[in-house]
C-alpha cells in the first residue's frame, strides 16, 4: 500500500487552463501539505493543512488553492495556469506539523 | 523569515572517499530532519536530530546537530554509488509550522 499517493504522475497543459492535482494518505495523519520543487531542486511549501488551520505560503499566488474533503486527502486546484508554473508538486503528510514527512511520487505539471 | 542554507550545492566523488554537508539556519531550530532524494525520485526520511550538540550514525552516514541548534552536518564515510542522491536538511521555522528545506546537496559518486 503506497502511504502518501498522488495523481496524475504527470500532467502537461496548456497556459489559461485549469488543473488539479488529489492527494491520498492512508497514514492517519493530521497534517498534510504541498511543496513545488523547482528545476534547481529546491524545495519549497506552498500549503500545510490540518482539520483546524490552514497555512499559506505568502508568496503562492492566489491562483493556487487547496482543497481537503476529509482528512486524507488535500487536492490542489491551479487556475489560470502559467508557464512558470511548470514545476514537481510533492504532496505530503504528518502527524503533527514539522514532523517528519512522507512524501507522495511526485506530479510533474508542464505547462506549454 | 527563516532561511536554511546547505553547502555545497554539488559533490563530485570517487566510489570510496568520503562527504560532508553543512547546513545552517538563520534561526535557533527546534529540531532538525534530514532527506534523501534519488534522482526522479521523492524526498526519503533519514533522521530527526532534537538535542543540541546530538550524533547519530546510520551505517555509514552519522548526523550531527550543533550545539547552538542554529547547524547540521551529515558525513557519509566510504561513499557508495547507491549514495548518489540530493540531501536536503530541513527545520521547522518554529514549533507547529511546516518544515522549510535547505537547497540540497547533490552528490554523484563515479565507480
Amino acid at each position: 500500500d503506497t502511504a502518501v499517493s498522488q495523481t496524475p504522475k504527470y500532467l502537461v497543459t496548456q497556459m489559461g487552463n485549469d488543473k488539479s492535482i488529489k492527494c491520498e494518505q492512508n497514514l492517519g495523519h493530521d497534517t498534510m501539505y504541498w511543496y513545488k520543487q523547482d528545476s534547481k531542486k529546491f524545495l519549497k511549501i506552498m500549503f500545510s493543512y490540518n482539520n483546524k488551520e490552514l497555512i499559506i505560503n505568502e508568496t503562492v499566488p492566489n491562483r493556487f488553492s487547496p482543497k481537503s474533503p476529509d482528512k486524507a486527502h488535500l487536492n490542489l486546484h491551479i487556475n489560470s495556469l502559467e508557464l512558470g508554473d511548470s514545476a514537481v508538486y510533492f504532496c505530503a503528510s504528518s502527524q503533527g506539523t514539522g514532523g517528519r514527512a512522507f512524501f507522495g511520487q511526485g506530479t510533474r505539471l508542464t505547462v506549454v | 523569515g527563516q532561511q536554511v542554507m546547505q553547502i555545497p550545492q554539488y559533490q563530485h566523488v570517487q566510489e570510496g572517499e568520503d562527504f560532508t554537508t553543512y547546513c545552517n539556519s538563520s534561526t535557533t531550530l527546534s529540531n532538525i530532519q534530514w532527506y534523501k532524494q534519488r534522482p526522479g525520485g521523492h524526498p526519503v526520511f533519514l533522521i530527526q536530530l532534537v538535542k543540541s550538540g546530538e550524533v547519530k550514525k546510520q551505517k555509514r552516514l552519522t548526523f550531527q546537530f550543533g550545539e547552538a541548534k542554529k547547524n547540521s552536518s551529515l558525513h557519509i564515510t566510504a561513499t557508495q554509488t547507491t549514495d548518489v542522491g540530493t540531501y536536503f536538511c530541513a527545520g521547522p521555522p518554529r514549533a507547529g509550522y511546516a518544515l522549510n528545506f535547505g537547497k540540497g546537496t547533490s552528490l554523484l559518486v563515479t565507480p
